[in-house]
């Protein structure tokens, strides 16, 4: 199956200091890429990108799609220990039916704002 | 949004019992999902809940383990059968608003502990 990878795994980072986490797709046939923040158990939606070159921006987050190279970004500025999570990643292609749609997601990016 | 509810929200079982988890949204929705996030591990989809017929399972899930029911637009539930200490995990379920077919939302998850 099409892989969603994202990179780094992990990073630890201090207050303040900006960071800039990737995530690549394989699959062609998708509809959206879609960015999650997971603190405890349920995954909170951050961004949707459907077009490439568009920034999405929410606060200090901001997130941006390259449909050509198949990756997104999501950048974080003034970090803040609130900001400590687990991001992932997913597209959103057609499931095993064919019928209606799925997101497959990444194994997350853990980050970890220290004061 | 939406405000999505989940029951029970942990709960501890003996293997080779079942355990129904309940998802409740409180506006209709178009789609329902199942996911499973296992220890570590990044999210995964279980299986699409369709209203008024069968679920669409994703490869490795099957109907006698995960039977899943939607008897409407606003409720669906999961049955974990037969389990065992590998069915240990974090399950989750999602909605997709009429409003927003691409964007999925969380329910707050239950947390499944097999001895």
């Amino acid at each position: 199956e099409d892989k969603v990878v994202q990179s780094p795994l992990s990073l630890v980072v201090h207050e303040g200091d900006t960071v800039t986490l990737n995530c690549s797709y394989e699959v062609t046939n998708f509809r959206s890429l879609l960015w999650y923040k997971q603190e405890k158990k349920a995954p909170t939606f951050l961004f949707m990108l459907t077009s490439s070159g568009i920034e999405k921006k929410s606060g200090r987050l901001s997130s941006i799609l390259d449909k050509k190279e198949l990756f997104s970004i999501l950048n974080i500025t003034a970090t803040q220990t609130g900001d400590s999570a687990v991001y992932l990643c997913a597209d959103n292609r057609p499931n095993s039916g064919g019928s209606n749609y799925k997101l497959t997601f990444g194994k997350g990016t853990l980050l970890t704002v220290n004061p | 949004s939406a405000v999505i509810s989940q029951k029970p929200s942990r709960d501890i079982c003996q293997r080779g019992t079942s355990l129904t988890i309940q998802c409740q949204v409180d506006s209709q929705v178009t789609m329902m999902f199942w996911y499973r996030q296992q220890p570590g591990q990044s999210l995964t989809l279980i299986a699409t809940a369709n209203q008024g017929s069968e679920a669409t399972y994703e490869s490795g899930f099957v109907i006698d383990k995960f039977p899943i029911s939607r008897p409407n637009l606003t409720f669906s539930t999961l049955t974990v059968s037969n389990m065992s200490p590998e069915d240990s995990s974090i399950y989750l379920c999602s909605v997709a608003l009429l409003s927003s077919y691409n964007e999925q939302f969380f329910g707050p998850g239950t947390r499944l502990t097999v001895l």
